[in-house]
């Protein structure tokens, strides 16, 4: 089945513990994005990623990083979280064919508590 | 910086009735998607739309792109509980990359 899986779905952490969101496709899709969703503040992308080893800043990019050294993976890492970044994560794929409006694949989603 | 709405913000409805929600943006842009999340769950899309004027249809639903580019519409007709959910707007600015909106919540009631 052509998914984007997203682990894990919950996490409590506390400031300043580092942590990793992973996501991996099984679509061999070129490009990946990170996006965070906030009540009243929509959807917002964090980092996307256009093939192996090219990754670019999103609209709020401040306080993570991401990495992209195989395709299927684009894990989101939170070096030093604090309770700002508390959210509900996705992680997206698509292919990437130079037209615009590909169809994004949505993983479930994590949600994060950052205490 | 593009401004994009959605309106309502939220909605309540009877089961049967109709409805209409709306995305309007302060610049044109090349090409919308519209996607529905579901509680617990990423969002799907639904449609792309493309040109301007045009007007898709997907069972009870049915998508329209403004005439100007700067304005997208969805209507339900005879809505069910199945159709509850998050609609999210994503309209493209030709940078090749989305932007969503902040979507209208629908609730349709048995």
């Amino acid at each position: 089945e052509a998914q984007v899986t997203q682990n894990p779905r919950y996490l409590i952490t506390v400031t300043g513990k580092k942590l990793t969101v992973t996501c991996s496709q099984n679509m061999n899709h070129e490009y990946m994005s990170w996006y965070r969703q906030d009540p009243g503040l929509g959807l917002r992308q964090i980092y996307y990623s256009m093939n192996v080893e090219v990754t670019d800043k999103g609209d709020v990019p401040e306080g993570y990083k991401v990495s992209r050294k195989e395709k299927r993976n684009f894990p989101l890492i939170l070096e030093s979280p604090s309770p700002n970044q508390t959210s509900l994560y996705f992680c997206a794929s698509s292919f990437l064919s130079g037209q615009p409006n590909e169809k994004l694949f949505f993983g479930s989603g994590t949600q994060l508590s950052v205490l | 910086t593009q401004l994009l709405e959605q309106s309502p913000q939220f909605l309540s409805i009877q089961e049967g009735e109709n409805l209409t929600v709306y995305c309007n943006s302060s610049s044109v842009f090349s090409s919308l998607q519209w996607y529905r999340q579901e509680p617990g769950e990423g969002p799907v899309l639904l449609v792309t739309v493309v040109t301007g004027g045009e007007v898709k249809k997907l069972k009870r639903l049915t998508f329209q792109f403004g005439d100007a580019r700067k304005d997208s519409s969805l209507h339900i007709t005879a809505a069910q509980p199945g159709d509850t959910g998050l609609y999210l707007c994503a309209p493209c600015y030709g940078n090749n990359r989305l932007a969503f909106g902040k979507g209208n919540q629908v609730v349709v009631i048995p």
